[in-house]
């Protein structure tokens, strides 16, 4: 269908390296959210976009972590130097409207990211 | 950002109703009340969502206390493919993030 597409659904990498998780969005959805799930927690919010300006940031647990959207669409969530406690997995929702707008946010099903 | 308290878990029969509880004492007047729930190895789904006064859509219903300080999520016949974690959300009108809780862990016996 044409939900939100999230790539890869799983990544291994070990601890120090870099990944890249790509986030996309339902076509025409000004709204993007990344939110981190840890195993057997509820989502916590990470960061959010509305079109390609990044409104909140506040949630990034560090200075590793770093998302874009450069042409308000397709999203990434970079994190360098991964850790341990990086591992989680990552969900990625989009909304139709402006990001303050009580429309409902449409979720992936997530890029589980283990570091070994 | 206002908290919300839900039981950690129930059970249901299929074909019966459902009544999930959410308590929010902390409530602002501007904060939405919000439920997502979330299947094994799947994204949250929204469910439904509302301000003061009773909602209903095709998945479930939605009671809001006169004082807005609780609320409860109907479903109106379980099924098993209702078993899913349901999280009850303050969404604050000034701000775009969700933030979920613990959630309720709803079992549905056959």
């Amino acid at each position: 269908g044409a939900g939100v597409s999230q790539s890869p659904r799983y990544k291994v990498a070990k601890r120090g390296q870099d990944v890249a998780l790509r986030c996309d969005p339902i076509s025409g959805h000004v709204s993007l959210f990344w939110y981190q799930q840890a195993l057997g927690q509820g989502p916590e919010f990470l960061t959010y976009f509305q079109n390609e300006a990044q409104l909140d940031k506040s949630g990034l647990p560090s200075d590793r972590f770093f998302a874009e959207r450069p042409e308000g669409s397709v999203s990434t969530l970079k994190i360098q130097r991964t850790q341990q406690e990086d591992s989680a997995v990552y969900l990625c929702a989009s909304s139709i409207g402006a990001a303050y707008s009580n429309q409902p946010q449409h979720f992936g099903d997530g890029t589980r990211l283990s570091i070994l | 950002d206002a908290k919300t308290t839900q039981p950690n878990s129930m059970e249901s029969n299929e074909e019966e109703p459902v009544h999930l509880p959410c308590n929010h004492s902390t409530i602002s007047g501007t904060d939405y009340i919000h439920w997502y729930r979330q299947l094994p190895s799947q994204g949250p789904e929204y469910v439904i969502h509302g301000l003061t006064s009773n909602v209903n859509n095709r998945m479930a219903s939605l009671a809001i206390a006169e004082d807005r300080k609780s609320s409860t999520l109907i479903l109106h016949r379980a099924t098993l493919r209702d078993a899913a974690v349901y999280y009850c959300i303050l969404r604050a009108g000034n701000t775009g993030k969700l933030i979920f809780g613990q959630g309720t862990t709803l079992q549905v016996k056959p």
